[in-house]
């Protein structure tokens, strides 16, 4: 069945720094791929998404890149900030209508 | 903004005793989903309901679960008699379509723990 692949954390950054969090997929088909976030003590918020091979998603100054021949979504910021610390989860919905995430990625921001 | 809520934010329950963890979707959207995580895994998809019947489940979600749409804003999960295996965080999310190319829109989580 689907499933998606996450680099294990945590990662641990001090501000202005590069991040990058892998995301790989497997899923039959042309899944929409997904990165939610969670910051503390909140729900998941959708941070970006992408609905076919190489369109970009991007917010906030996160981008990830729909790879279909690498199977890849990977999650990048060029300068992260304090407030960035959070969990974050890459996900693909498939042809069905659930969601399969990944094991999530905690990032840590130090100032 | 319009957001998911969920009531309540943490609930502790006795093995064997009932629970109903309740949500309240977007007004305008037409799909509700229950996913859950256990602590330190995934979060995993446990069922859809659109137009008063479930769409689709997962093999976790079997006879002890149940769905409801009691009025025309909640959004329920029922589960009859707990395990110590259901302690989880519970996400409803909802979304105008089932579509993938679609966001779904979750909210805070129900932290359930059984003792």
């Amino acid at each position: 069945g689907d499933s998606v692949t996450q680099m294990e954390g945590p990662v641990t950054l001090s501000e202005e720094a590069c991040l990058t969090i892998n995301c790989t997929y497997t899923a039959t088909g042309y899944p929409s791929l997904f990165w939610y976030v969670q910051y503390p003590g909140e729900g998941l918020q959708l941070l970006l998404k992408a609905t076919k091979a190489d369109d970009k998603g991007s917010n906030k100054g996160f981008e990830a890149t729909y790879r279909k021949e690498t199977t890849s979504f990977h999650l990048e910021k060029g300068s992260v900030q304090v407030s960035d610390s959070a969990v974050y989860f890459c996900a693909l919905q498939g042809g069905s209508e659930k969601l399969v995430f990944g094991k999530g990625t905690k990032l840590t921001v130090n100032p | 903004e319009p957001e998911v809520t969920q009531t309540p934010s943490h609930q502790v329950t006795q093995m064997g005793q009932e629970v109903i963890l309740r949500c309240v979707p977007i007004s305008n959207h037409l799909y509700f989903y229950w996913y859950r995580q256990i602590l330190g895994q995934k979060v995993e998809f446990l069922v859809s309901f659109y137009n008063n019947e479930i769409s689709e489940k997962s093999e976790i979600f079997d006879d002890q679960f149940s769905v409801e749409r009691p009025d025309g804003s909640n959004f329920t999960l029922k589960i009859r008699s707990t395990k110590l295996e259901d302690s989880a965080m519970y996400f409803c999310a909802s979304g105008v379509s089932g579509r993938a190319t679609d966001t779904q829109y979750f909210g805070p989580g129900t932290r359930l723990t059984v003792l």
